[in-house]
């Protein structure tokens, strides 16, 4: 099956800070997606990127899709204790659209007060 | 309020001893999904279906079932568990909407699963 590795695997950061991570994938992708978990829940969807070097932004959370198609950043500006969990990036492992998203491994994100 | 409800939220059981955690959407999704989520591994999905009567194998499908019976429900059943089952199971639904498609699944709030 498809690989996406995320990384760094996990981080500890101080309030305030920026923060950012990656995604590679050993395929081509369509359509990028990153989520978040909160501890004791489920993912929830941040951003979508639906074609090759967009770029959007939720808030202080900035998103990018890679030239190459196959590789994704997550990027949040001025962190704060609430940006506490995981981060996955996602994608669609049938790009004709059976829904059959395939998840990273995760960034666990940690911010110090 | 749109939301995917899984149950139960904790459960424990005995290796063998036949289980099915119920999940339930109300947003009229077409497309529904089980992953399970495990150290080091990320959200690995299991089953998904596509519409009732419509399902197809995940990544790590051994040792489950699904059924699609009504478009609002998709169970999953554990027939003999095992230990290496053990895990934090998430139900999720999504639909297709606009031009460009949108995958986005909007996920239940999990059940951990222990097996001893």
């Amino acid at each position: 099956g498809q690989q996406l590795n995320q990384s760094p695997q996990s981080m500890f950061i101080q309030e305030g800070e920026d923060v950012s991570m990656n995604c590679t994938s050993s395929s081509i992708f369509n359509t990028w997606l990153w989520y978040k978990q909160d501890p004791g829940e489920g993912p929830v969807l941040l951003i979508a990127l639906y074609k090759a070097g967009e770029l959007t932004s939720n808030g202080r959370l900035t998103a990018q899709f890679g030239i190459t198609r196959k590789d994704s950043f997550l990027n949040i500006s001025a962190s704060i204790p609430s940006d506490v969990g995981i981060y996955f990036c996602a994608g669609p492992f049938d790009q004709t659209g059976a829904n059959n998203l395939f998840f990273g491994t995760g960034t666990r994100l940690t911010v110090i007060p | 309020e749109a939301q995917v409800t899984q149950n139960p939220r904790y459960l424990i059981t005995v290796t063998g001893k036949k289980l099915t955690v119920t999940c339930s959407q109300n947003m009229n999704h077409e497309y529904m999904s089980w992953y399970r989520q495990d150290p080091g591994l990320g959200l690995r999905q299991i089953y998904y279906s596509m519409n009732v009567e419509v399902t197809d194998k995940g990544d790590v499908p051994e040792g489950y079932k699904v059924s699609r019976k009504e478009k609002r429900n998709f169970p999953l059943i554990l027939e003999s568990p095992s230990p290496n089952q053990t895990s934090l199971y998430f139900c999720a639904s999504s639909t297709r909407t606009g031009p460009r498609g949108y995958y986005g699944y909007t996920f239940g709030s999990g059940t951990r699963l222990t097996v001893v």
